[in-house]
């Protein structure tokens, strides 16, 4: 699976929007990127995914580059309840029977939302 | 609706002893995966079962083995522990088979500590 690099950390005022970028160079045709969160002392939450277009759903909004080579996961109105570890995943989609349920996690971008 | 639940929350045993973790999966899903989280660092893929049968694995020794029963429940057996199996276990549950995509939802895993 492709690789993903995000900074290491980030800050963003409460209200305002928050952007985590995220680098997938070498993901391939069949890879989706996900994103996930991980509040302290909680198992990660899942948050939104995608594949070429742009999501959004309730939580987030999803936009990836034309070249698919780097995403942006932005959080509209981040509140202190947001500040979390935030984890960019490329995940590969094999098909019937072959999916893959190996998400493979980095690091990922410690958000700290400041009153 | 009940998320995905692990029992139990902490733990601790002696380097050498066995343990087994529990993970009740959200309710409609069948598909369970295990994770492993050190101390700062991404959780990691331990394997994944599907139908009561491991379907894929990590990089894990032999040491680390589980079970899913007709319910869909897991258990995950860990044995001879040695003191760097000290971590966050994460259970992990979504729908398989052809339904690839499925997002996983985490439980709020299990602490194990052996000393």
């Amino acid at each position: 699976d492709a690789k993903t690099t995000q900074p290491t950390s980030m800050d963003c005022a409460e209200g305002r929007a928050a952007n985590l970028p995220c680098n997938h160079s070498t993901i391939s045709g069949n890879e989706y990127v996900y994103w996930y969160r991980q509040i302290h002392s909680q198992g990660p939450q899942y948050i939104i995914h995608g594949l070429k277009n742009n999501e959004t759903n309730e939580m987030a909004s999803l936009i990836i580059t034309e070249d698919r080579k780097s995403s942006t996961l932005i959080l509209p109105h981040a509140t202190l309840r947001d500040t979390a570890v935030y984890y960019c995943i490329v995940r590969v989609y094999r098909g019937s029977g072959g999916s893959n349920y190996k998400l493979t996690f980095g690091k990922g971008t410690l958000l700290t939302v400041n009153p | 609706d009940a998320g995905v639940t692990q029992s139990p929350t902490h733990l601790i045993k002696t380097r050498g002893q066995q343990v087994t973790l529990r993970c009740s999966p959200k309710s409609g899903h069948d598909t369970v995966s295990w994770y492993q989280q050190a101390l700062g660092q991404g959780p990691q893929f331990i394997f994944q079962y599907y139908e009561e049968e491991e379907r894929q694995r990590g990089n894990f020794p032999d040491r680390f083995s589980g079970h899913q029963f007709p319910n869909y429940s897991s258990e995950l057996n860990v044995n001879a522990l040695l003191l760097g199996d000290s971590a966050l276990y994460l259970c992990a549950s979504s729908l398989g088979g052809d339904r690839g995509l499925s997002p996983l939802h985490f439980g709020n895993g299990t602490r194990l500590t052996v000393t």
